[in-house]
């Protein structure tokens, strides 16, 4: 099946700072999401970026579909963004998850 | 509130008991999907419907567990004869429209199951 990498694993940041969270995949694939997985465990669907660039306020996200990978920028952090990040990809029908970003973000 | 929605949020039972989940999607998705997801990692992929047809079912799916979505709605996912292994977060989300091309998926709240 399709493999997916994210990186930093852990990732510590003093709000304001900027980041960039990266996902690597290692097959061609029909879909890619960024979630936010939030302390209660919910998952907020933040892009769904199969290929191309968007942004949506302080969040932009770029997938590289021939080069199998995609990244997500957070601008200005802020506290609320805490919390782990992640891609998955769908091959076919379903997704696939990459282990996550834990991110911690400071005041 | 038109999201995915999950009943227990949490559900705490003792081994050897069966225990069932149940998950309604957003109104107008055709498609569900139960994720099941453990201490430090993502959610692992453990089956799909397309309208009421279990189209794929992932390895992790023992004979112990069993899904259904009875009407092309609502799905019920029931563990029997539980273990402690089984302790997780059970995720369910949905797809769709019918016919759409795009395939978002959208997440529920999950159910919190321990088993003592």
């Amino acid at each position: 099946g399709i493999q997916v990498e994210q990186s930093p694993p852990d990732l510590i940041l003093q709000e304001g700072a900027n980041s960039t969270l990266r996902c690597n995949f290692s097959d061609s694939v029909n879909n890619l999401q960024w979630f936010h997985q939030n302390p209660w465990g919910q998952l907020i669907n933040l892009f769904y970026i199969p290929s191309g660039t968007k942004q949506n306020g302080r969040l932009s996200a770029t997938t590289v579909a021939t080069e199998r990978y995609s990244l997500l920028y957070i601008s200005s952090s802020q506290t609320t963004d805490s919390g782990v990040y992640f891609c998955a990809v769908e091959g076919y029908s379903t997704l696939t998850f990459g282990k996550g970003t834990m991110l911690l973000v400071s005041p | 509130d038109t999201g995915v929605s999950q009943n227990p949020r949490h559900k705490i039972t003792k081994r050897g008991q069966n225990v069932t989940f149940r998950c309604d999607p957003i109104s107008e998705h055709n498609r569900l999907y139960w994720y099941r997801q453990t201490l430090g990692q993502g959610p692992e992929f453990l089956t799909y419907f397309q309208n009421e047809a279990q189209l794929e079912k992932s390895r992790l799916l023992s004979d112990r567990f069993s899904a259904e979505r009875p009407k092309g709605s609502f799905s019920t996912l029931e563990i029997q004869r539980t273990e402690q292994g089984d302790s997780a977060m059970y995720l369910c989300a949905s797809s769709g429209p019918t016919g759409g091309s795009r395939n978002e998926q959208f997440f529920g709240p999950g159910t919190r199951l321990t088993v003592l």
